[in-house]
Parts: C-alpha cells; structure tokens; sequence
C-alpha cells in the first residue's frame, strides 16, 4: 500500500530563512508520480510541482526547490529567503497505479508559519 | 476560464437528511475525485472516477455515494449524513495521460457541518 509521510507537523522560520519540508513515501510501483501543493490560509490547494518516477533531477523555481532521491524515497521541498506570504500548508501526495486504477495518497501536511 | 466548481460551498444539515454536493469542471478531463480534509490527518480520498460510468473506492468510501453519468459532473451524495462526516470536502480533475494521471486541479471547496 502507498503511503506519504511529512514527519513535520508545524515548522516557524523567521522571514528570510529557508526551510526545508520533507516528504517520504512508499510505493510497490515502479513507475508513480510525486506532487506538492500549496494551501494558504484561504483554504484553496494551490498545485506547486509534480514528478515521475524516472526523472530524478532537481527542480528550481524561483524561492522554491525540491529534492527528488529515490535511494532513500524522498521528496523534499526547500524554500529559500522565505516570505509571510509563504505561510501555507503544504502537502505531499503520491498518485501510482492500484490494481489498473489510479490512488492518489496524500501526507498530513506540514503547516509553515513565517514570522516577520 | 478553466476551473472547477463545488456547490455549495458551505452546508449545515442535520442527521440523516441527505445531500448532495455538486462538482463539475469545464477541462474535459477523464479522471475525477472526491476528497475530504480533517486536521492532523491531511486529505482522504473518498470516492474518484476514471471516465464516465466508471468510479471506484478511496481510501474512506463509508457513508458516501458518487456517481459519473456525464464527463463533466461527479456529484457526492451522503445518504444519511452523520456528524463524523463533518468536514471540508474538494473535488478534483486532471488529464489521464497514458493510464497515469497528470496534476489535479481543485475546487475551492465544501465546508460541511452535520449536527
């Protein structure tokens, strides 16, 4: 069975730090896909990246980066110089194949508080 | 503008009486879900639909029924709703390329609450 783990439930940087969100997953697949979503205080979920399982290079976008190591089945997320506008949830998610359907499982969330 | 829509957005009901919650999304995508969000444990996928007439169960189907009779609607009905299923619900699309699905996009959700 798939499964996304954010160990960090809630992490408090001060504006201009960067900080590092982890995801671990597992899967039996060998081919899924990998996303990140952002959910501000407005409640909407805000899609940020998505990979497969065979592209394992590093992804820059702008503040945000992520980490991609299928040794160890991680996934994490950085952001650099970090804002208040960055103050969000943000959550893990795993989509692969389930007896010929599609399961999406998503982590718990790690819920980031910048401080100004 | 692509989107998709949930309504209503926010729902207080009784126990048992039953509802339903519309999605519909304007992508022509195949591939549909239902989600709920409860704090601590992140979102659950509920019910979700590859292509019209074809649904299967998430990981907490109980209490919940979908149906998919046009591609463009996956409506959630609770039959008899009870407070446990007090929540905030968001419905999802994406493409399905290949047999695997592509990003969703989701509604701005549903914030139900059952007394």
């Amino acid at each position: 069975a798939q499964k996304v783990t954010q160990a960090q439930t809630e992490i408090s940087v001060v504006e201009k730090e960067d900080v590092t969100l982890d995801c671990v997953y597992e899967t039996r697949d060998t081919t899924y896909y990998l996303f990140w979503y952002k959910q501000p205080p407005s409640g909407e979920l805000v899609f940020l990246i998505r990979r497969n399982s065979f592209d394992e290079q590093n992804e820059i976008s702008g503040r945000y980066s992520w980490n991609f190591q299928k040794s160890t089945s991680s996934f994490n997320f950085t952001i650099t110089a970090s804002q208040v506008v960055d103050s969000a949830v943000y959550f893990c998610a795993l989509s692969e194949r389930s007896g010929g359907y599609q399961k999406v499982t998503f982590g718990t969330g790690t819920k980031l508080q910048v401080i100004p | 503008e692509a989107q998709v829509t949930q309504n209503p957005r926010y729902l207080i009901t009784v126990t048992g009486k039953k509802l339903t919650v519309t999605c519909s999304q304007n992508m022509n995508h195949e591939y549909m879900s239902w989600y709920r969000q409860d704090p601590g444990l992140g979102l659950r996928q509920i019910y979700y639909s590859m292509n019209v007439e074809v649904t299967d169960k998430g990981d907490v189907p109980e209490g919940y029924k979908v149906s998919r009779k046009e591609k463009r609607n996956f409506p959630l009905i609770l039959e008899s709703p009870s407070p446990n299923q007090t929540s905030l619900y968001f419905c999802a699309s994406s493409l399905k390329t290949g047999g695997y699905q592509e990003t969703q996009y989701f509604g701005p959700g549903t914030r139900l609450l059952v007394l």
